[in-house]
C-alpha cells in the first residue's frame, strides 16, 4: 500500500504556544487529505478535510481558527494547533489516498501531542 | 454513511481463525464495506473492502451476506501481532468528501498465546 508519514511523531509543548504537524504522502499525490483526532480509549474523530489549493472543510464543533490546515501541495498537508491548551493533548492522525483512487485511504503513524 | 455495529471485544487463540462480525443493516446499494485495524498507538491500517462478493487478500477474507446487511472479517490464522481494534466502515466509493471514513468504536481483538 501507499505510504503516509507524519512529523513529528510526538511533541510536548507549553500551554499557549502553537504546534505544527506535517502529513506527507511519500509515493502518491493526494488532492484530499483528512485529519483525525483520537483521545485515549476512544475512536478516531474526523476534524477536517484538507483540499489541495483551497480551504479546508471542518467538521461541526471543530474551531477552524484554532486548528489551521494548509494543503499547499499534492504531497503535503499541515495542521497547526494554535494557542494550545492541555485539553488539546491528543493523538493526531492524517490520511490520504492516491487522487486516481481516492477511495483508498492510507493513514500516517500519528502524532502524539502533549500540552503542559 | 450507514451505521455499523460491532461487538466491543473478542478473544481468539493464537493460530486459530478470528471471525469478526459487523452489522450494517442500513447499508445503501452504492456503499462498500471497509475494514481497518489499529494497533495500539499507531495509525489505522487498511485490511480489505468489498461491495457484495466475498473478497480475499493476503491479510484476511471478507464474507458479505447476500442481503448485504452484515459481514464477517476472517483472519485465518491469528497471531499475537493481530491484537488490535478492528473497525468496520461502510461508505460509497464516489468522490469528494465521500472518501472520508467515519469510525465507530470497533472491536478490540485480543489474540492469546
Amino acid at each position: 500500500g501507499a505510504v503516509v508519514s507524519q512529523h513529528p511523531s510526538w511533541v510536548i509543548c507549553k500551554s499557549g504556544t502553537s504546534v505544527k504537524i506535517e502529513c506527507r504522502s511519500l509515493d502518491f499525490q493526494a488532492t484530499t487529505m483528512f485529519w483525525y483526532r483520537q483521545f485515549p480509549k476512544q475512536s478516531l474523530m474526523l476534524m477536517a478535510t484538507s483540499n489541495e489549493g483551497s480551504k479546508a472543510t471542518y467538521e461541526q464543533g471543530v474551531e477552524k481558527d484554532k486548528f489551521l490546515i494548509n494543503h499547499a501541495s499534492l504531497t503535503l498537508s499541515t495542521l497547526t494547533v494554535t494557542s494550545a491548551h492541555p485539553e488539546d493533548s491528543s493523538f493526531y492522525i492524517c490520511s490520504g489516498g492516491p487522487r486516481e483512487r481516492s477511495y483508498e485511504q492510507y493513514f500516517g503513524p500519528g502524532t502524539r501531542l502533549t500540552v503542559t | 454513511d450507514a451505521k455499523t455495529t460491532q461487538p466491543p471485544s473478542m478473544d481468539c487463540a493464537e493460530g486459530r481463525a478470528a471471525n469478526l462480525p459487523c452489522n450494517h443493516s442500513t447499508i445503501s446499494g452504492n456503499e462498500y464495506v471497509y475494514w481497518y485495524r489499529q494497533i495500539h498507538s499507531q495509525g489505522p491500517q487498511y485490511i480489505i473492502h468489498g461491495l457484495k462478493n466475498n473478497e480475499t487478500n493476503e491479510m484476511a477474507s471478507l464474507i458479505i451476506t447476500e442481503d448485504r446487511k452484515s459481514s464477517t472479517l476472517i483472519l485465518p490464522h491469528a497471531t499475537l501481532r493481530d491484537t488490535a481494534v478492528y473497525y468496520c466502515i461502510v461508505r460509497p466509493n464516489s468522490g469528494g468528501s465521500n472518501y472520508k471514513l467515519t469510525f465507530g468504536k470497533g472491536t478490540l481483538l485480543t489474540v492469546n498465546p
